[in-house]
């Protein structure tokens, strides 16, 4: 049973270029979350998908967006990229039939570099 | 959800328990105490949980005072593969409205030597 999967894992993106970042969940999850995990800090909550609708947003701005495919599997796009996007993108896991859990499966992540 | 404060960093001979506390003094009553570790570049790995009663499953022990206001994780018999960064996070209380957002603090950097 293959866990959280993300593609890809590494990517180097040029300031004011658009990002797309994928993830697959845990089999029988139906619930992705997406942090950001600067250098040296705890992973930042982003947002979380459920039913294909965003269903809860941590302080990040618009450029930040998602979205969830029929399959469960979620995207995470970033627009108009900083230099401060510059981070581990983590996606992780939960849930089945809509139940909000607190214990998530995380994927290796994605390191993307802004230059 | 509730503030938790852990020490940045502690160390452990391998063999030996790890203690790593955690400090919530803010923590509601509904809410539960989670653990978290990240060992380096991976993703954050779940470890445990409790709402009061102290709990163990076969990765590690949580035991929580009984005011609530601090836990303590143990891992019995730490190894090398053991050291990481533990998160201690409260959340998930019911009528909440974290819908399953974890929080993660700086978290103790726990390193194991042989």
């Amino acid at each position: 049973d293959a866990g959280v999967t993300q593609s890809p894992t590494h990517l180097i993106k040029t300031r004011g270029q658009q990002v797309t970042l994928r993830c697959s969940p845990k089999s029988g999850h139906d619930t992705v979350s997406w942090y950001q995990q600067a250098l040296g800090q705890g992973p930042q909550f982003i947002f979380q998908y459920y039913e294909e609708e965003e269903r809860q947003r941590g302080n990040f701005p618009d450029r930040f967006s998602g979205h969830q495919f029929p399959n469960y599997s979620s995207e995470l796009n970033v627009n108009a990229l900083l230099l401060g996007d510059s981070a581990l993108y983590l996606c992780a896991s939960s849930g089945t039939g809509g139940i909000i859990s607190y214990e998530q499966y995380f994927g290796p992540g994605t390191r993307l570099t802004v230059t | 959800d509730a503030k938790t404060t852990q020490p940045p960093s502690m160390d452990c001979a391998e063999g030996r328990a790890a203690n790593l506390p955690c400090n919530h003094s803010t923590i509601s009553g509904n809410e539960y105490v989670y653990w978290y570790r990240q060992i380096h570049s991976q993703g954050p790995q779940y470890i445990i949980h409790g709402l009061k009663n102290n709990e163990t499953n076969e990765m590690a022990s949580l035991i929580i005072t009984e005011d609530r206001k601090s836990s303590t994780l143990i891992l019995p018999h730490a190894t090398l593969r053991d050291t990481a960064v533990y998160y201690c996070i409260v959340t998930g209380g019911a009528g909440g409205t974290s819908y399953g957002k974890l929080t993660f603090g700086q978290g103790t950097i726990l390193t194991v030597h042989p």
